[in-house]
Order: structure tokens, then C-alpha cells, then sequence
């Protein structure tokens, strides 16, 4: 089973650039969550979705947007890539919303 | 969102018993115990969870407060691979199912 897939693992952007985080999940869970990880930090709701075509704002969504047209799809959207953005963002999945989370394995983005 | 306070760090030797420690003295009566771990360079991963009672699974245990305001997690005999940050979280009891990290406890297993 791949359970929850993120690419690209690694990538640098420069300012002003933009660019589309994919995470795909196959455990055919209905919700799903972007989440972002800054150096020594805990980890901070972006967006999430309890199921296609619904989305919803987290704790920090300026600067991103999402979509969900598939249950197996939810790509996180950077639109003119600033500094601060610069962080580990980890996609997450989950049945219903219970409890076993399952993480992908993150994308290191780097904004210079 | 009910808020949950760990230590920031916690040192164990190998092969000894490891309580890490969690107080939520604000959950309300519905808000479910979650416990993450993230090992490094990696994604969290799910631990255990529980609601009133003590639990446990192939990974840990959990015991909660009689209150709740208060829960610690148990890793029976502490392994150099149970070096990691434990987040304890209180599930949000919307429909939603966010789950919202705090800073964690990074603990330290020593051989």
C-alpha cells in the first residue's frame, strides 16, 4: 500500500514564482490535510477538506490555495513564493476525521 | 481548540520505561486524547488515543486522569528508535477532525 504520496520531496523556488505541491492517497479516505512545518516547530493547519469539492481554511492559509475535484487528489497551490514560506509541508489523510492519521513523507520547499 | 502543555524535552535510557507527561486542563467532555510521534526527517505518525479509560496497543500505553485534565503516554522499554517529538493533541470534536500540534516533547533515548 503507498498510503499517502507527496511530491515533490525537494524543491527551491525563487520569490515570486509559483508552483503546485501534489499528494495523492490511496487508502480511499475522505478527508485530507495540508499541513506546514517550520524549523523546530510543531506542525500548522494550511487547509483541509472533509471530502471532494469541499475546502476549508486551517490556521495559516494566506498565501496557498487548494482543490479537491478527486477523494484521491488534494495539490496545494503556492501563488507568488515568499520567504516565509519556506518550510516542510506534510499531507495527511484520514477516515471520517477519526483517530490514525496517516502522514506523507513531506516536501522540503525552499523559497530564495 | 483545547490547548495541551508537555515538556519540551525528556531523556530516557535504552530498555527503561519512558512517562511522557501531558495536562490539558481545559478539554471539554467530548475532546478525545490523541498521541503523535514524528520521528526525524519524517512525517508524524499515529500512536494511540484514548477517551476516558487507559489504553493500550502494540506501541504504548495510555493513562488518563481520573479528571482527564491530565494524560501520560508510557513506551514500556524505551528503543534508540523511540527518539522522536510526541505531540499530545485534543482532537477537535467539530465534524471536522483537525487535529492542531502544539510544540511536542523531544525525547532523548540514551543506550
Amino acid at each position: 500500500n503507498a498510503g499517502v504520496t507527496q511530491t515533490p520531496k525537494f524543491r527551491i523556488l525563487k520569490i515570486g514564482q509559483s508552483m503546485t505541491l501534489q499528494c495523492a492517497q490511496d487508502m480511499n479516505h475522505n478527508y485530507m490535510y495540508w499541513y506546514r512545518q517550520d524549523p523546530g516547530m510543531g506542525l500548522k493547519l494550511i487547509y483541509y477538506s472533509v471530502g471532494a469539492g469541499i475546502t476549508d481554511k486551517g490556521e495559516v492559509p494566506n498565501g496557498y490555495n487548494v482543490s479537491r475535484s478527486t477523494t484521491e487528489d488534494f495539490p496545494l497551490r503556492l501563488e507568488l513564493a515568499a520567504p516565509s514560506q519556506t518550510s516542510v509541508y506534510f499531507c495527511a489523510s484520514s477516515h471520517g476525521g477519526g483517530p490514525g492519521y496517516t502522514f506523507g513523507s513531506g516536501t522540503r520547499l525552499t523559497v530564495v | 481548540d483545547a490547548k495541551t502543555t508537555q515538556p519540551n524535552s525528556m531523556e530516557s535510557n535504552e530498555e527503561e520505561p519512558v512517562h511522557l507527561p501531558c495536562n490539558h486542563s481545559t478539554i471539554s467532555g467530548t475532546d478525545y486524547i490523541h498521541w503523535y510521534r514524528q520521528l526525524p526527517s519524517q512525517g508524524p505518525e499515529y500512536v494511540i488515543h484514548g477517551l476516558t479509560s487507559n489504553v493500550n496497543n502494540r506501541m504504548a500505553s495510555l493513562a488518563i486522569a481520573e479528571d482527564r485534565k491530565s494524560s501520560t503516554l508510557i513506551l514500556h522499554r524505551a528503543t534508540l528508535r523511540d527518539a522522536a517529538v510526541y505531540y499530545c493533541i485534543l482532537r477537535d470534536t467539530s465534524n471536522t477532525g483537525k487535529l492542531i500540534f502544539g510544540q511536542g516533547t523531544t525525547l532523548q533515548v540514551k543506550p
